[in-house]
C-alpha cells in the first residue's frame, strides 16, 4: 500500500498567495525526504533534499525564499510556495526513502494551477 | 552531462509482445542502484524494479526484467507480454552512493500498448 502521503492532489489559488503541501510518510521515519517538480511532458526534476531538524538543500536555480521547506518531524515535510504566480503552476511530487537499497517512496503528487 | 539518458521518447508495442526500453547512464561512483517507475496519466510514480551496482544478476519482478550490463552503463527495461495497462511513461532513475542521495530521473519514454 502507499507508505508516502501527499496532501491536497490538487489547488487552484491567485496569483500572490501562498500555498502549502504536505508530505508524510505514514508507516517509517524519514530523515530525509526529496521534493521534485515536474512540468508537462518532462521529467521529474529536484528541488530541494529536505533534512529533519535542519535547513533543505536546494538545487541550483530553485528560490529558497519562494519554496519554503519544513521538515519539523520524522514523517512530515512541507512544501510552501510562497507569492505563487502562473509560471509556477507544476505538477509537485515528494518522496521519502525507507532505508538502504530500497525505492524512493513517492506521494501522489499535487498538482498545483496558479490563476 | 546527463547522468541518465533515454533515448526513445516515444515506443509501440503490441498487445502480449515484449518490449524493451533503454536506458543508460554516467556515473564514477562505485555503489549505486538503477531504478525504473512507471508513470501512468494520473501522475503517481509507480516503482517496477531495482538493481544494485554489486547485483551480480539482473533483477526480476514478474513481467519485468532489467537487462544490466555494467561495463556498457545500461539498464534496460524489458517487459514482456505487454498489456494495454502498461500503456504510460516509464522512467529510468540512479541514486548514486548512500541511501540519503535522491533519485535523478532520465527524460522517460512513452509507451503505448496497441491492441
Amino acid at each position: 500500500g502507499a507508505v508516502v502521503s501527499q496532501h491536497p492532489s490538487w489547488v487552484i489559488c491567485k496569483s500572490g498567495t501562498s500555498v502549502k503541501i504536505e508530505c508524510r510518510s505514514l508507516d517509517f521515519q524519514a530523515t530525509t525526504m526529496f521534493w521534485y517538480r515536474q512540468f508537462p511532458k518532462q521529467s521529474l526534476m529536484l528541488m530541494a533534499t529536505s533534512n529533519e531538524g535542519s535547513k533543505a538543500t536546494y538545487e541550483q536555480g530553485v528560490e529558497k525564499d519562494k519554496f519554503l521547506i519544513n521538515h519539523a518531524s520524522l514523517t512530515l515535510s512541507t512544501l510552501t510556495v510562497t507569492s505563487a504566480h502562473p509560471e509556477d503552476s507544476s505538477f509537485y511530487i515528494c518522496s521519502a526513502n525507507q532505508g538502504s537499497n530500497s525505492p524512493l517512496h513517492f506521494g501522489n503528487g499535487t498538482r498545483l494551477t496558479v490563476t | 552531462a546527463q547522468k541518465i539518458t533515454q533515448t526513445q521518447p516515444g515506443m509501440f508495442v503490441q498487445e502480449k509482445e515484449a518490449v524493451t526500453l533503454d536506458c543508460t547512464y554516467d556515473t564514477s561512483d562505485p555503489s549505486y542502484g538503477l531504478f525504473w517507475y512507471k508513470q501512468p496519466s494520473s501522475g503517481e510514480m509507480i516503482f517496477l524494479i531495482y538493481q544494485g551496482s554489486y547485483d551480480q544478476q539482473n533483477a526480476t519482478e514478474g513481467r519485468y526484467s532489467l537487462n544490466f550490463q555494467k561495463a556498457r552503463k545500461s539498464a534496460n527495461l524489458v517487459i514482456s507480454a505487454s498489456q494495454l495497462g502498461d500503456s504510460a511513461m516509464y522512467f529510468c532513475a540512479m541514486r548514486e552512493g548512500h541511501s540519503d542521495t535522491p533519485l535523478v530521473f532520465g527524460k522517460g519514454t512513452r509507451l503505448s500498448v496497441i491492441a
